[in-house]
């Protein structure tokens, strides 16, 4: 079992719509949670940054943290075509600095 | 404002060869990563370094090697291409340490026959 899962989708809606994306992880110690969005034969690149519980909100996107249930989201409202790309958890313990666990991705495709 | 640069962006290469891959950022970010990209995969860190002379083992280090002259350079050495070794391999940098905050290049896609 992966440390981190998410749907690899594709994840298939029509533009305006509100996205929802998750991921689930197993390792409680998880403290830092991340939202990478990564275009076609693009590099990743951040959408949000947490740390522990709660919501954070950044235009368009927010991001929820839920550790009872070892669950996060990323919500895209009033999605856009240009939002159709492949969205990346990734998330590290207190006690490690640099060693990011990465879910696989999620390919959202967002329809005119 | 550059970046993250990555050359090459493609390469092929034989079994047994060795490459360089190169990296090179324009922030002034002490922090420096590399990673690889497999299909269905979450991203693997390579090798990472917190500075100018100081470099450490990631998660999947065997077969490759860093080094890390200037704040600028960070490139990944390929010794004895192995099939195994055929991924997307992204460079990324970071100006704090924590890692959760990385500027990611453009990948090279490299493919070992």
């Amino acid at each position: 079992q992966k440390e981190v899962e998410q749907d690899p989708g594709p994840l298939s809606v029509p533009e305006g719509a509100i996205v929802s994306l998750n991921c689930t992880y197993s390792n409680s110690a998880f403290q830092y949670f991340m939202w990478y969005r990564q275009y076609s034969r693009k590099g990743p690149e951040l959408l949000m940054y947490t740390y522990s519980s709660g919501n954070k909100e950044d235009g368009r996107f927010t991001a929820q943290v839920d550790k009872s249930s070892k669950y996060i989201s990323l919500f895209i409202r009033d999605s856009q075509p240009s939002d159709s790309a492949t969205y990346l958890c990734a998330m590290r313990p207190m006690d490690s600095n640099y060693q990011l666990i990465w879910g696989a991705g999620t390919k959202l495709i967002i329809k005119p | 404002n550059a970046g993250v640069t990555q050359t090459p962006k493609f390469r092929i290469l034989k079994i047994g060869q060795s490459m360089t891959l190169q990296c090179t950022q324009d922030m002034n970010h002490n922090y420096m990563y590399w990673y690889r990209q497999d299909p269905g995969m979450g991203l693997k860190l390579i090798y990472y370094s917190v500075g100018a002379g100081i470099t450490d083992k990631g998660e999947v280090p065997n077969g490759y090697n860093v080094s890390r002259s200037t704040t600028e350079d960070f490139p990944l050495r390929l010794e004895l291409a192995a099939p195994s070794q055929t991924s997307v391999y992204f460079c990324a940098s970071s100006p704090r340490g924590g890692n959760t905050e990385a500027f990611f290049g453009q990948g090279t896609r490299l493919t070992v026959v």
